[in-house]
């Protein structure tokens, strides 16, 4: 059973225009998550992560929004440039003392 | 400050055979993770090593195992390789744990034939 699930496999966005990416979870102890992204033939690369103390952190283009009561997280990327497009992973822990879950993962193609 | 690194970085190997994968970590950091990824999978977890202790481990047969050295240097065993195992195997090193974020390197990507 998936406890991390990303159920859009793909995104397409116009260079400049905003970037959601979406993530649920169903395990309930989760309190802290991240989101990675990674590119073709290189390992993920860590973003922003979040704890259940908070619903929103930014830094600088990219916003993680965590809605406890919904086990809902999203990505938020403005501008979304080029370079953005990769595969974006959220992944997720208990108290930061357990193993990542990972999602599937969301392929993002920002056009220019 | 190097990143961490894996070796090798592409392997083809027969079915039934074995094979040992390593990971460096970034130096000080002491706890090295293990994730599979295959096609349309996320990064599934294997094993975490802390000290050269395993400290968690994921659900994956024994024919997948590990051990982690003194130097913090880790490496992973597959034995009785099946066509299954065929995918991306990454490391992760963090300086704590699951608390802080974690590194990874650029993967060994393994083809069972």
């Amino acid at each position: 059973d998936q406890q991390v699930k990303q159920n859009s496999p793909s995104l397409s966005v116009q260079e400049g225009r905003i970037s959601i990416l979406n993530c649920d979870y169903t395990n309930s102890m989760f309190d802290y998550f991240l989101w990675y992204k990674k590119y073709p033939a290189e390992g993920p690369t860590f973003l922003i992560s979040i704890s259940s103390i908070k619903d929103k952190n930014e830094d600088g283009r990219f916003t993680v929004f965590l809605n406890k009561s919904a086990k809902h997280l999203s990505l938020h990327i403005v501008p979304s440039q080029p370079g953005d497009s990769a595969v974006y992973f959220c992944a997720a822990s208990v108290s930061g003392n357990t193993p990542l879950v990972f999602g599937k993962g969301t392929r993002l193609s920002v056009i220019a | 400050k190097a990143g961490v690194t894996q070796t090798p970085r592409y392997l083809i190997k027969t079915r039934g055979q074995q094979v040992t994968l390593s990971c460096s970590p970034i130096s000080g950091h002491r706890s090295v993770s293990w994730y599979q990824q295959t096609p349309g999978q996320g990064l599934q977890f294997l094993f975490e090593y802390f000290s050269e202790t395993q400290r968690n481990k994921g659900n994956f047969p024994g024919r997948f195992s590990g051990r982690q050295f003194s130097n913090s240097r880790s490496e992973m065993n597959v034995s009785t390789l099946e066509l299954g195992d065929s995918a991306l195997y990454l490391c992760a090193s963090s300086s704590t744990g699951f608390s802080t974020e974690a590194f990874f390197g650029q993967g060994t990507r393994l083809t069972v034939v």
